[in-house]
């Protein structure tokens, strides 16, 4: 157990619906990075917060957004889902800003869109 | 366009055997290269890292071989064993702390 959760675990929804995925830090941790994973783009960065600025930007597409809030968990929401949009999505977190330090993932949510 | 290549898409060892994964990489402004393991159904893991100041370095059974010149590094897994089984990812980090991962080596190690 990596101290990092996220919810839901799944989410099943259909085309150009909204969903928003939740992920809460191991305890001290700052940095808080989402990730993608599909069989079609593996493992991709999408953004990095870090102690509720965002740091770092990957290639999240703008249908899609985060923010960390003030007791550091953080949020992605994704909008005007697409087929495509279907994947694992991962957040991480660390003590630091800079991601050289060692980033803890969480177990991920599964989302299926319909 | 793909930052980092890795190798073999797939990988069967034998256990006791030597695991080796390769990743190319393009752009000579990533200074940090980091390995993941990922089990099934589970988030990746950092495995090992290594910075482009040094050729090497080494945990345990695990070692990066890091050569600046030809932009690739890789992984080598010595003794390998059935419990090192996983999908594994290489990674490149630009001083943007921008990440990307390499398609990912599925290990599977016979006992």
């Amino acid at each position: 157990d990596s101290g990092v959760t996220q919810t839901p675990k799944h989410l099943i929804t259909a085309t150009g619906q909204r969903v928003t995925l939740r992920c809460s830090p191991r305890s001290g941790d700052l940095s808080v990075y989402w990730y993608q994973q599909s069989l079609d783009q593996g493992l991709q960065f999408l953004i990095q917060y870090y102690n509720g600025e965002e740091r770092a930007k990957g290639n999240i597409l703008e249908r899609f957004s985060a923010q960390q809030f003030p007791d550091l968990h953080s949020e992605l929401n994704l909008s005007s889902l697409e087929l495509g949009d279907s994947a694992l999505y991962f957040c991480a977190s660390s003590v630091v800003a800079t991601v050289q330090e060692t980033q803890y993932f969480g177990p991920g949510t599964r989302l299926l869109v319909l | 366009q793909q930052q980092v290549k890795q190798s073999p898409q797939s990988l069967i060892v034998q256990k006791g055997g030597i695991s080796i994964i390769n990743c190319a990489y393009e752009n000579t402004a990533f200074d940090y290269f980091p390995w993941y393991q990922q089990f099934p159904g589970k988030g990746p893991a950092l495995l090992i890292a290594i910075r482009p100041d040094v050729s090497e370095k080494k945990e345990g059974r695990f070692t990066i071989s890091f050569n600046k010149s030809a932009k690739q590094f890789s992984l080598h897994i010595m003794d390998s064993q059935p419990g090192d089984s996983a999908t594994y990812f290489c990674a490149v980090l630009n001083t943007g702390n921008q990440f990307y991962f390499g398609t990912g080596t599925s290990l599977t190690v016979i006992p």
